[in-house]
């Protein structure tokens, strides 16, 4: 089983600032089958990023995803107080699918 | 638009079966282009994989849940379902549903995984006596 682990686990940020949310696999994970989901309080998470890289639809281009391998990255830039949420990778190259444990965005 | 609606109890006791449907709206469950999945999330803790089906039947669960879980599909009703015998608290969970669509997946020879393009709304289900 691939285990993703998620850094930080909070992250705090002013509106405008830009947020940087890393996702690291135990092992590689293949052809950069990996995917970012947004998830609000009291909602079901939504897609934001699929293959490492590519933006769901509707999501806007503040958010990016990036990197292969073992090591990848959700970047969020110009936060809006929207962004709250808990942000969560998942791997989906190699079963059982798996999914990183969080990382919760606060806005000051 | 394509839709899912879990529904089930609310409350299952401890060594009893948990039950649940995900009805799918707005097309047909049976295009072959997706795969059908349920996902859980104990309070205030992350997401489990927990088994996905494609609309022919064929089934894959994950290693963790196997032994007590089932997942089947009525295309005539346009739903799937799941169930989880011999429940206890660490059962307790949101349960939702989502779906897969292949473009992008890595796919095998009988099954595709993938990033989860749309959900339930999820259901809560407590195990309590």
């Amino acid at each position: 089983e691939i285990v993703l682990t998620q850094s930080p686990g909070t992250l705090s940020l002013s509106p405008g600032e830009r947020a940087t949310l890393s996702c690291r696999a135990s092992q590689s994970v293949s052809s950069t089958y990996l995917a970012w989901y947004q998830q609000k309080p009291g909602q079901a998470p939504r897609l934001l990023v699929y293959g490492a890289s590519s933006r769901a639809a509707g999501i806007p281009d503040r958010f990016s995803g990036s990197g292969s391998g073992t090591d990848f990255t959700l970047t969020i830039s110009r936060l809006e107080p929207e962004d709250l949420a808990v942000y969560y990778c998942q791997q989906y190259g190699r079963a059982p699918l798996t999914f990183g444990q969080g990382t919760k965005l606060e806005i000051k | 638009q394509v839709q899912l609606q879990e529904s089930g109890p609310g409350l299952v006791r401890p060594s009893e079966t948990l039950s649940l449907t995900c009805s799918v709206s707005g097309g047909p469950i049976s295009s072959g282009n997706y795969f059908w999945h349920w996902i859980r999330q104990p309070p205030g803790k992350g997401l489990e994989w927990i088994a996905n089906i494609y609309y022919s039947g064929t089934a894959y669960y994950n290693p963790s849940l196997k032994s007590r879980v089932t997942i089947s599909v009525d295309t005539a009703k346009n739903q799937f379902s799941l169930n989880l015998n011999s429940v206890t608290a660490a059962d307790t969970a949101v349960y939702y549903c989502a779906r897969v669509a292949s473009e992008g997946a890595y796919c095998s020879a009988t099954n595709c995984y993938g990033s989860f393009d749309l959900w339930g709304q999820g259901t809560m289900v407590t195990v309590s006596s």
